[in-house]
């Protein structure tokens, strides 16, 4: 079955570093990548959806130039949450729509603690 | 906007009682998907339903689709304790938007 792997699956850094998280599908072209933010006990909120080769569209309320997305291929889709501060703390998961099949597979998710 | 209403949102329940996740949503769509979320971890995807009427079961849970009355339900048999976790439905409306989530039931099943 589809596969996306996504890493790291936990990250700590000092308040103001960046933080890269990248996605990959493995067996099959995310034509889409979907990104979502989840706190503690709460929904999954999509952040910003991403199609290879185009920028992002952003949801509303979502900084754009500190939750970077870029999606340069068909298989590799990154976050980068730029000057990350205590509040940026989260769960962080991706989601890819294959050209080839109906639904979407998530990956492992991101676990960001900012200190 | 595509509004998705999950009730109960907390649900503690013994072992072997029958109970039932209820689904709402507010626009047209035919594609329905349930998901599980154990503490810390992504989510696990259960079901897809891709019409009216469609009903899938897996072990002791059943998942079915009513679009007319944009419903879907998540049922448990005979409830066991490994099936405690967050359930979410997510409705896919079409369009770029991807998924809308409901807000998840947390689920406690006790022995």
């Amino acid at each position: 079955g589809a596969v996306v792997s996504q890493h790291p699956s936990r990250v700590i850094c000092k308040s103001g570093t960046s933080v890269k998280i990248e996605c990959r599908s493995l067996d099959f072209q995310a034509t889409t990548m979907f990104w979502y933010r989840q706190f503690p006990k709460k929904s999954l909120m999509l952040m910003a959806t991403s199609n290879e080769g185009s920028k992002a569209t952003y949801e509303q309320g979502v900084e754009k130039d500190k939750f970077l997305i870029n999606h340069a291929s068909l298989t590799l889709s990154t976050l980068t949450v730029t000057s990350a501060h205590p509040e940026d703390s989260s769960f962080y998961i991706c989601s890819a729509e294959g050209r080839d099949y109906a639904g979407y597979t998530f990956g492992s998710g991101t676990r960001l603690t900012v200190v | 906007e595509l509004k998705v209403e999950q009730n109960p949102l907390f649900l503690s329940m013994q072992e072997g009682k029958n109970y039932t996740i209820y689904c709402n949503y507010s626009t047209t769509s035919d594609r329905l998907y349930w998901y599980r979320q154990d503490p810390g971890k992504s989510l696990e995807s259960l079901f897809v339903l891709l019409s009216n009427g469609a009903v899938k079961q897996e072990g002791r849970l059943m998942a079915s689709l009513d679009t007319k009355a944009r419903l879907s339900t998540l049922h448990i048999t005979a409830a066991v304790h490994d099936l405690s976790a967050t359930y979410f439905c997510a409705v896919d409306a079409g369009g770029a938007d991807g998924l809308t989530f409901g807000k998840g039931t947390h689920l406690i099943i006790q022995p």
